[in-house]
């Protein structure tokens, strides 16, 4: 089955760090860019981060420029996004999903809950 | 940043009516990179539309999206229970500058 399982999440004071992960199934992960997308409690959509599958680039949204690391792990088919210097804004679901080609997220994990407490 | 306003907030509809959605973009999206996305309570995204025209896989053809430049729409020719969620546009033709618009939320009237 073709899937994407994040994990990873919790509940956290602000200034900490956590690292999510998400595992993917069912589809050659080499072939494939990986973004990040979180979702604030009862808000819209936010993109957070995105690496690339081709070279590893790394993209990331300025709120949270030099915060938050994405990276890959090919052998594992894994992402991960390792969150540090945490704030209540951050706050939200984190979603991992698949950019397929040419370009939409056509693949959705069920997402993990990050929050942060002030 | 292409900042992408859904219209209306709020949409209330009856099963077996058309509902239109629409997406404005505040710069044109480059080759109509824009997609739209279902959302249910307690659910992920799905991918319904990309490329501003192109249905998903498995998407029932009764969705259907239009338009282009900075103006698109989303149809739904009669809609099902199962429709009533929340819609999102986003444009990639800024890769990987993705945004997203604010949503629409489809509720039974």
């Amino acid at each position: 089955e073709v899937q994407l399982l994040e994990s990873g999440g919790g509940l956290l004071q602000s200034g900490g760090s956590l690292r999510l992960s998400c595992a993917a199934s069912g589809f050659d992960f080499n072939s494939y860019a990986m973004n990040w997308v979180r979702q604030a409690p009862g808000k819209g959509l936010k993109w957070v981060s995105a690496i690339r599958h081709s070279d590893g680039a790394t993209f990331y949204a300025d709120s949270v420029q030099g915060r938050f690391t994405i990276t890959r792990d090919t052998s594992r088919s894994t992402v991960y996004l390792q969150m540090n210097s945490l704030r209540a804004e951050d706050t939200a679901v984190y979603y991992c999903t698949r950019i397929g080609q040419p370009g939409a997220f056509d693949l959705w994990g069920q997402g993990t809950m990050v929050t942060v407490s002030s | 940043e292409i900042v992408l306003t859904q219209s209306p907030g709020t949409l209330s509809l009856s099963p077996g009516e058309r509902a239109t959605l629409s997406c404005r973009a505040s710069q044109s999206v480059h080759s109509n990179y824009l997609a739209w996305y279902q959302q249910k309570p307690g659910q992920a995204p799905r991918l319904l539309i990309h490329g501003a025209s192109s249905r998903a896989t498995g998407i029932p053809d009764r969705f259907r999206g239009s338009g282009s430049g900075t103006d698109f729409t989303l149809t739904i020719s009669r809609l099902e229970p199962e429709d009533f969620a929340v819609y999102y546009c986003q444009q990639y033709g800024s890769s990987p500058r993705y945004s997203f618009g604010q949503g629409t939320k489809l509720e039974i009237k």
